[in-house]
C-alpha cells in the first residue's frame, strides 16, 4: 500500500542549514509536495516538485528528488527561528481518488 | 490569490448541538475538500467534492453532513457528535478533482466537543 515515511524531529542552529527527508512508495506520482504547518495553523503549501525533476530551487528553499531510492529531501538555508513548525511531505496517489497522501510530519526546532 | 478562508476559528459544542463549519474560495477551484487532523498527526480526508458534486466519502460516521452549495462554498453540518471528533477540521481546495493536485488549505476550525 501507499505510505509516506519521515523522521519526526530535527532540532538546528538558527542561521544553519535543516535538511528534512522524506520517502515515498508510490512510484507512478507525478507531483510531490512540502507542507509547513505552524503551531495552531492550517498547512501552507511551501512548495512542490514535478516527478521528472531532480531539483527545485525557491529562495531558501531547495527540493531534491532521487526516483530511484524514492527519496525526498527539503532543505532551509539559513534557518530562521520562524521556519519552526512541522513539515509534511505528501504525495498525489495516480489511482482514480487523486488522494493526497500524507507523512508522519517532522517537527523542526530552531534554537537561537 | 491562494487563499481558502474557514470560519469559525474555534468551536465549542456539546454532544446534542448542531452547528456548520463554512469554507470558502475565490481561486476558481471546482474541487474542494475536508479534512480532520488530531494533534501530531497528519490530515486525515472525510470527503472530496468535485464540480459541486460529492466524489470520495471516506466512510464517515453520519453525523458529519457535508453540503457544496455553489463552486465556492463548502458546508459541513455537525449533529449529536463524540468528544473523540474534537480536532482541526481543514477544508482545501485544488483545480479541480481528477488530477488533484496544489491542494491550497484553510487556517482550520479548531472544534471542541463537550
Amino acid at each position: 500500500g501507499e505510505d509516506v515515511e519521515q523522521s519526526l524531529f530535527l532540532s538546528v542552529r538558527e542561521g544553519d542549514s535543516s535538511v528534512i527527508n522524506c520517502t515515498y512508495t508510490d512510484s507512478s506520482s507525478t507531483y510531490l509536495y512540502w507542507y509547513k504547518q505552524e503551531p495552531g495553523a492550517g498547512l501552507q503549501l511551501l512548495t512542490y516538485i514535478f516527478s521528472n525533476m531532480d531539483m527545485k530551487q525557491d529562495q531558501r528553499l531547495t527540493v531534491l528528488l532521487n526516483k530511484k531510492d524514492k527519496h525526498l529531501s527539503l532543505r532551509i538555508a539559513d534557518t530562521q527561528t520562524g521556519d519552526s513548525a512541522i513539515y509534511f511531505c505528501a504525495e498525489i496517489l495516480m489511482d482514480s481518488s487523486y488522494k493526497l497522501i500524507f507523512g508522519s510530519g517532522t517537527r523542526l526546532l530552531v534554537r537561537p | 490569490d491562494t487563499e481558502v478562508t474557514q470560519t469559525p476559528k474555534h468551536l465549542v459544542m456539546g454532544m446534542t448541538n448542531k452547528k456548520s463549519l463554512k469554507c470558502e474560495q475565490h481561486m476558481g477551484h471546482r474541487a474542494m475538500y475536508w479534512y480532520k487532523q488530531k494533534a501530531k498527526k497528519p490530515p486525515e480526508l472525510m470527503f472530496v467534492y468535485s464540480y459541486e458534486k460529492l466524489s470520495i466519502n471516506e466512510s464517515v460516521p453520519s453525523r458529519f453532513s457535508p453540503e457544496c452549495p455553489n463552486s465556492s462554498l463548502l458546508n459541513l453540518h455537525l449533529h449529536a457528535l463524540q468528544p473523540e471528533d474534537s480536532a482541526l477540521y481543514l477544508c482545501a481546495s485544488s483545480q479541480d478533482g481528477t488530477s488533484g493536485r496544489h491542494r491550497y488549505f484553510g487556517p482550520g476550525t479548531r472544534l471542541t466537543v463537550t
